[in-house]
């Protein structure tokens, strides 16, 4: 399968842990973004990166998140001393820039509880 | 990017044509609307996009109003594996476009 993928699939956590997610883009793609779904809710834009520079952030991306994308490849997103309220589904895409349609290609997700 | 209306839910017989709507009476001259799908524990799933022509490709139809202000997705023979939520979204396109910026959705439930 060449498509996006996440791991873990699935994180429990306690209030105050650090969590860390790791996705893989489709591997000619140059972009790669990092949403927030909560239950009920369309998809919430966090970040995305061109290459290994990171070129915007949304303003619910607190001091408390970092994402990295140190090769132009994979990104990683952690999450420091986790609150109840990041509990959700960290998603992650991908596109090239290149084409026509800049079509974002999603992974499957991590979904995160904090107890 | 501008605001998109669409109704939280909709239900349609299988077999039957889908018509989702979808409102963008703010859109625009450079934004195009796009249609995401996402099925129930799955990332969004791309379906189709245009700028003002009506286009269709092998997942669905779009028709869009000549003073673009609205538009509607059609699925041409609904499934039950069509069971999902419709996002409808307007932004710029090409190598312009950044993120996504998804509204509450359709929710569609194709029934047997």
């Amino acid at each position: 399968d060449t498509g996006v993928s996440q791991d873990p699939r699935h994180k429990i956590t306690k209030r105050g842990q650090n969590v860390t997610f790791r996705c893989d883009p489709i591997s000619e793609h140059n972009r790669l973004y990092w949403y927030r779904q909560t239950l009920g809710q369309g998809p919430e834009f966090l970040t995305y990166f061109q290459n290994e520079a990171q070129l915007e952030k949304s303003r619910l991306l607190s001091d408390r998140f970092s994402a990295e994308r140190p090769k132009g490849s994979f990104s990683t997103l952690e999450i420091q001393r986790t609150e109840q309220g990041d509990s959700a589904m960290y998603l992650c895409a991908s596109s090239f820039t290149s084409g026509k349609v800049n079509e974002q290609f999603f992974g499957p997700g991590t979904r995160l509880t904090v107890l | 990017d501008a605001k998109t209306t669409q109704p939280p839910s909709m239900d349609c017989a299988e077999g039957r044509a889908a018509n989702l709507p979808c409102n963008h009476s703010t859109i625009s001259g450079n934004e195009y609307v796009y249609w995401y799908r996402q099925i129930h524990s799955q990332g969004p799933q791309y379906i189709i996009h245009g700028l003002k022509n009506n286009e269709t490709n092998e997942m669905a139809s779009l028709i869009i109003t000549e003073d673009r202000k609205s538009s509607t997705l059609i699925l041409p023979h609904a499934t039950l594996r069509d069971t999902a939520v419709y996002y409808c979204i307007v932004r710029v396109g090409g190598n312009a476009g950044n993120m996504l910026t998804f509204g509450g959705g359709t929710r569609l439930m194709v029934k047997p």
